[in-house]
């Protein structure tokens, strides 16, 4: 119940594709989805993020879809470029304790993006 | 330049030497955790601390230590180091005020247990 299945385990697709990375969860207390883009060498920096009583959430290319019923999100990235190469993890949060929230994270998918 | 800051970057030690990794952050933020990342493992939190004097253990703590004295510094420490703590770890830190949701990741400690 706890789990945050991600998949898949990496991802290589040319320069403007667009990379699909999925997610499932099983608890329903999750409130919170949060994606974290990491580079080499460097810590996971949040990406974007979302919450379940939306479906869809832009940030310039990146997008998240979340079905709420299949207990499913994803990230697209539109017009990929070279630079998002990195490992990406999807996440969860709820509510822990109180008020520290704590978050559960997916394997992470390794993406890179060939000229 | 808010940042969260690790020490040291890189460590190579023998199995059952203490070693204790810092964790600094200058946004005065009350939560603080430390992660563990493997391979096929993603991230795993090993301890957080809520606020100072306040720490609680996370998914997988055995074998660690932590402390809480100061607002701003969390060391890990491993008492006997096994080979099997041989990992990337980070140390990452929130606001419960502001965003709690949004954590702030440390460059990370690459440790060697041999």
């Amino acid at each position: 119940q706890q789990q945050v299945k991600q998949s898949p385990q990496s991802l290589i697709v040319q320069k403007g594709g667009i990379p699909i990375i999925n997610c499932a969860y099983e608890n329903t207390a999750f409130d919170y989805f949060p994606w974290y883009q990491q580079f080499p060498g460097k810590g996971p920096a949040l990406l974007i993020a979302i919450r379940p009583d939306v479906s869809e959430k832009k940030e310039g290319r990146f997008t998240i879809s979340f079905n709420k019923s299949a207990k499913q999100f994803s990230l697209h990235i539109m017009d990929s470029q070279p630079g998002d190469s990195a490992t990406y993890f999807c996440a969860a949060s709820r509510k822990y304790g109180g008020a520290t929230n704590k978050l559960i994270f997916g394997t992470g998918t390794l993406l890179a993006v060939q000229p | 330049e808010a940042q969260v800051t690790q020490n040291p970057r890189y460590l190579i030690t023998v199995t059952g030497k203490k070693l204790t990794v810092t964790c600094s952050q200058n946004m005065n933020h009350e939560y603080m955790s430390w992660y563990r990342q493997d391979p096929g493992l993603g991230l795993r939190q090993i301890y957080y601390s809520m606020n100072v004097e306040v720490t609680d253990k996370g998914d997988v703590p055995e074998g660690y230590k932590v402390s809480r004295k100061e607002k701003r510094n969390f060391p890990l420490i491993l008492e006997s180091p096994s080979p099997n703590q041989t990992s990337l770890y980070f140390c990452a830190s929130s606001s419960q005020r502001d965003n709690a949701y949004e954590q702030y990741f440390g460059p990370g400690t690459r440790l060697t247990v041999t």
